[in-house]
């Protein structure tokens, strides 16, 4: 049974980078597509994007240009950088599996709460 | 970018009855990248449809896909109790708005 678990700081300070980690177990991390998804408390799910085995990326375009990910097969790991910060990214971060290049997720981490504030 | 709007944004329904819900796309989709999700208070959501139609692994067949183009509908047969919730669509990549199901 694959399970993905976020790590990462629950607080950061407004205008630096949110930095998360997500762990997948039981299932290589190779050969699908790993996603971000988030949710501020009491609203619905944004997509954040997501990134290939082999390093290739699709972002949402809202948040294209404050977004990094990054995969580690070794560690069976990835990561998302989100620079800039505001109160308005306060959200719980879910990390994803996408079963293939259709986008549709079949197995979620827990999620892991960010509050940005000072 | 494709935008999806969820309809109603809130169905009050009693056990045992039929809920139709809507996720309309801003432009013509194809229907193997839609997919619908469910989800319930301090849970992640959980994969229900796949490919507009096709049930996820250990969903019960109350739950049903249906659609193309731009218009696409979740029906749940006969409202359980567990049934309740939040349900989602996304296509490729951003969710629509949710539509709650909640105890009439």
């Amino acid at each position: 049974q694959v399970q993905l678990q976020e790590s990462g700081p629950g607080l950061v300070k407004p205008s630096e980078t949110l930095s998360l980690t997500c762990t997948v177990s039981g299932g290589s991390i190779s050969s699908y597509y790993w996603s971000w998804i988030r949710q501020p408390a009491g609203k619905g799910l944004e997509w954040i994007g997501r990134i290939y085995t082999s390093g290739s990326t699709n972002y949402n375009p809202s948040l294209k240009s404050r977004v990094t990910m990054s995969v580690d097969t070794s560690k069976n790991q990835f990561s998302l950088k989100l620079s800039s910060v505001t109160a308005a990214d306060t959200a719980v971060y879910y990390c994803a599996r996408a079963y293939d290049s259709r986008g549709w997720v079949d197995y979620w981490g827990q999620g892991t709460l960010v509050t940005v504030s000072s | 970018e494709i935008v999806l709007t969820q309809s109603p944004g809130t169905l009050s329904l009693s056990p045992g009855e039929r809920a139709t819900l809507s996720c309309r796309a801003s432009q013509s989709v194809s229907s193997s990248y839609l997919a619908w999700y469910q989800q319930k208070p301090g849970q992640a959501p959980r994969l229900l449809i796949y490919g507009a139609s096709s049930r996820a692994t250990g969903i019960p067949d109350r739950f049903s896909g249906s659609g193309s183009g731009t218009d696409f509908t979740l029906t749940i047969s006969r409202l359980e109790p567990e049934d309740f919730a939040v349900y989602y669509c996304q296509q490729y990549g951003p969710f629509g708005g949710g539509t709650k199901v909640e105890i009439k």
